[in-house]
């Protein structure tokens, strides 16, 4: 498709079980960031890539929380323990763009649960 | 530390009517404003946006102003029509390297026919 896609759509994991989120950019995007949304909040930064790059992984709440991008292409987000906190929507978003201010395009989201 | 801030979390209109929904922020440094709408089960997709050289951009019937001085934003829609019922969320960046936006927390939009 054309667009950002995401996978899987929705996940559901028991506490301390590890998940992989990914995420397949829109191709040719260099820019990919990935946002956390709980619920009735707006999405919060986790962590930015230019192509293979991490650039900027300072909003990753702990160490538990882990993404790589090694072609700079397709990423993955990984986290580790799941805890019930963890539970929200992951975002993924990429942009054609080096600059900041280029918009982004976001996917439709993973919906983690944590039992 | 809320630095973007939607203090309305609701907003019911009549079609037809003007929507107005409003964000406020903190930090002196952003230079650029995005707003982004986000119908149920989807991602948020890019509405329209601002840079801080400027107070106002329109695009159909879409307008946002800025306010640099009162660091408040807000959006415009008119006419407002059912299918712009949506939550509207208002981002902002400091252009540096790195990327991030910085979103509010959502303003749901519900326009009555």
């Amino acid at each position: 498709g054309a667009g950002v896609s995401q996978s899987p759509r929705y996940k559901v994991a028991k506490r301390g079980q590890d998940v992989a989120l990914r995420c397949d950019p829109i191709s040719g995007h260099v820019s990919l960031f990935w946002y956390q949304q709980a619920l009735g909040q707006g999405p919060e930064f986790l962590t930015y890539f230019q192509n293979e790059a991490q650039l900027d992984k300072s909003g990753l709440p702990s160490d538990r929380f882990f993404a790589e991008r090694p072609e700079g292409s397709v990423s993955t987000l990984k986290i580790q323990r799941t805890q019930q906190e963890d539970s929200a929507v992951y975002l993924c978003a990429s942009s054609s763009a080096l600059a900041t201010n280029e918009k982004l395009f976001f996917g439709s989201g993973t919906q983690l649960s944590v039992l | 530390d809320q630095q973007v801030k939607q203090n309305s979390p609701s907003l019911s209109v009549q079609e037809g009517r003007i929507s107005i929904l409003n964000c406020d922020y903190t930090n002196s440094m952003f230079d650029y404003f995005l707003w982004y709408k986000k119908y149920p089960a989807e991602g948020p997709t890019f509405l329209i946006s601002i840079s801080s050289i400027k107070d106002k951009n329109e695009d159909g019937r879409f307008t946002v102003f800025l306010n640099k001085s009162a660091k408040h934003l807000s959006l415009h829609i008119v006419p407002s029509q059912p299918g712009d019922s949506a939550v509207y969320f208002c981002a902002a960046s400091a252009n540096s390297r790195g990327g991030k936006l910085i979103f509010g927390q959502g303003t749901e939009l519900s326009v009555k026919p």
